[in-house]
Formats: C-alpha cells, structure tokens, sequence
C-alpha cells in the first residue's frame, strides 16, 4: 500500500525559511498536497502540485517534487510564529479523491 | 472562509448512545466526500468514502455498522457513530473536492469525546 513518511519535528528562527521534507512509496500518484494544522483545528489546505511538474511558488511557499526520488518538500520563506503548526504532505492517487497523509512535522518558530 | 463545514466541533456524550456529525460543502456540490480519523498527535486515517446515492465505502477494518455514513444530499454526509465507547473518542473531519477537482478541503473537524 501507499506510504507517506517525514520528519516529526523541526525547529527553526523567526525570519528564516524553514524546508520541511516528505517521501512517498506510490508511484501512481497524481497530485502532492501540503496542509497545515493548527492545534485543535481542521486542516489548511496551503498548496498543491501536480505529479508532472517539478516546482510550485506561491508567495513564501516553495513545492519541490523530484518523481524519480519520491520526494516532496515545502519551504517557507521567512517563517513567522503564526507559522508554528504541524504541516502534513499527503498524496492522490489516480482519480480518487482520497489522499494518504504523512505522518505531519511540528514547525515550532523561536524567537 | 471556510468551504467545507463541520457540526458540531465538539460533542461529548455516553457510552452506548449514539452520535451525529455533519459535514456541508458550502456553495459547491460534493458527489463524494470523505471521513477521517485523528488520534491525539497522529496522522489521518481514512474511513470511509460517502457517495451521493449509494452506500459508503469503507476502508478495511472499519466497521460499517458501527460509523454509519448518509450522504443525503450532494451538500451533506453524516456519520453517526453507533453505541459509542470511551475508544471511539478521537477527532474526525471530513473532507470534499473542490470543483475544479484539484482541490481537496477539509472541514473544521469534531471531537467526539465518549464518557
């Protein structure tokens, strides 16, 4: 079955960018997606990228795919405390709408 | 503003009784919408698929008589969890695509909380 895996945990400094990092096992999938939970909350959809293009910007979001290493990755320019959530990457395989989700990272900002 | 909704946010409620959620795409139609479960400091896990029309699919090792989906309208589903234990407490959260299809939202999510 699908896998979706990352890193749990990452720490960074108000004002720099933080690159939060996912791998995937499907290689049948269509579209990559990052959301973003707060605590207690429901899940922010942030972006999305298309298995056949290998960057997606918008504004301080940078999607990177690599297809052939199975590897996503979301960088946040200048990361702000209201960054401070757990970002989960999931993956869309063929048609459906069902997504697999990684196992989220907490972004923590500091100070 | 939020497009996909959730009701209620949280419910607390008795071992064996029985308890609803709601899940409403606001103004777009959702053929097929999806449930979710969320462990306290874990990943989603889907359920089940609600289909408009016909019966939820569920994903192995989830009992269909006890999280009973309706997907009554192409607007709404609902999952009732049935005589609900201390173990069924978790958060759910329902999903729907967008209309363009590329867009999947999530709800609000609910916190079941089983006394």
């Amino acid at each position: 079955g699908e896998d979706v895996e990352q890193s749990l945990f990452l720490s960074v400094r108000e004002g720099d960018s933080s690159v939060i990092n996912c791998t995937y096992t499907d290689s049948s999938s269509t579209y990559l997606y990052w959301y973003k939970q707060e605590p207690g909350a429901g899940l922010q959809l942030l972006t999305y990228i298309f298995s056949n293009m290998d960057m997606k910007q918008d504004q301080r979001l940078t999607v990177l795919l690599n297809k052939k290493d199975k590897h996503l990755s979301l960088r946040i320019a200048d990361t702000q405390t209201g960054d401070s959530a757990i970002y989960f990457c999931a993956e869309r395989a063929g048609t459906a709408s069902k997504l697999t989700f990684g196992t989220g990272t907490r972004l923590q900002v500091t100070l | 503003g939020a497009v996909v909704s959730q009701h209620p946010s949280r419910v607390i409620c008795k071992s064996g009784t029985s308890v609803k959620i709601e899940c409403r795409s606001l103004d777009f139609q959702a053929t097929t919408m999806f449930w979710y479960r969320q462990f306290p400091k874990q990943s989603l896990m889907l359920m089940a698929t609600s289909n408009e029309g016909s019966k939820a699919t569920y994903e192995q090792g989830v009992e269909k008589d006890k999280f009973l989906i309706n997907h009554a309208s192409l607007t709404l589903s609902t999952l009732t969890v049935t005589s609900a234990h201390p173990e069924d407490s978790s958060f759910y959260i329902c999903s729907a695509p967008g209309t363009s299809g590329n867009t999947i939202y999530f709800g609000e999510g609910s916190w079941l909380t089983v006394v």
